[in-house]
């Protein structure tokens, strides 16, 4: 079964960039690595997916590397609104059923 | 065009109970995937549905059912619940297909007590 490693949390300062990487071996091999963002009493909102490489909106990067076995997202210039809780999500196909796995999430506190 | 919504947004049941959660997917969606978040843990998956067929499930008892409706709507059915199943149920629809690839929108989630 897949598993997927974050750290627990992470402090930054306004306009710093932040990036939480995760871990995760046993990725499906056709999955896309998502990362969302979560406030307090919402469901997870999407920032940004990719398959390999490097991908880029307009909020985020997201850096894969070419073995997919872990992800870093890079928050550029965050603000006091990026606090939040962030999960990497990924596909799993162990025991020949799909599952999607969410991170144990990192909670970033961004200060003034 | 209105977002994932679920119904309810807060239940209480006793243990030994049954609770039915529902879940309506955005206009066009065909796929929704159902997880369990407790407090200070990431949302752990449970199923996911496309087109009325389950294509997922997580590592949950056979107390935790679902289905998927023709209209794409879905319910969640958890039977003989027990104190451990007080979470928040997140439903989350996406445009079509499975897998992480494509982009899941999450509903505000139904908050379930079990006392």
């Amino acid at each position: 079964l897949a598993k997927t490693t974050q750290p627990i949390s992470m402090d930054s300062y306004e306009g710093q960039e932040v990036n939480i990487t995760c871990s995760h071996n046993n990725i499906a091999t056709n999955d896309y690595i998502t990362w969302y963002q979560q406030f307090p009493s919402q469901g997870p909102r999407f920032i940004i997916q990719g398959y390999k490489t490097k991908v880029t909106n307009e909020v985020a990067s997201l850096f894969i590397p070419a073995d997919r076995k872990s992800s870093t997202l890079s928050l550029p210039r965050v603000s006091l609104s990026d606090t939040a809780v962030y999960y990497c999500l990924v596909g799993d196909m162990a025991d020949s059923s799909y599952k999607l796995i969410f991170g144990s999430g990192t909670r970033l506190l961004v200060r003034p | 065009d209105a977002g994932v919504t679920q119904s309810p947004t807060h239940l209480i049941k006793t243990r030994g109970q049954q609770v039915t959660l529902r879940c309506s997917p955005i206009s066009g969606h065909k796929s929704v995937s159902w997880y369990q978040q407790v407090l200070g843990q990431g949302p752990q998956f449970i199923f996911q549905y496309y087109e009325k067929e389950e294509r997922g499930r997580g590592n949950f008892p056979d107390r935790f059912s679902a289905r998927q409706f023709p209209n794409y709507s879905s319910e969640l059915n958890v039977n003989a619940l027990l104190l451990g199943d007080s979470a928040l149920y997140l439903c989350a629809s996406s445009l079509v297909g499975t897998g992480a690839y494509n982009e899941q929108f999450f509903g505000p989630g139904t908050r379930l007590t079990v006392l």
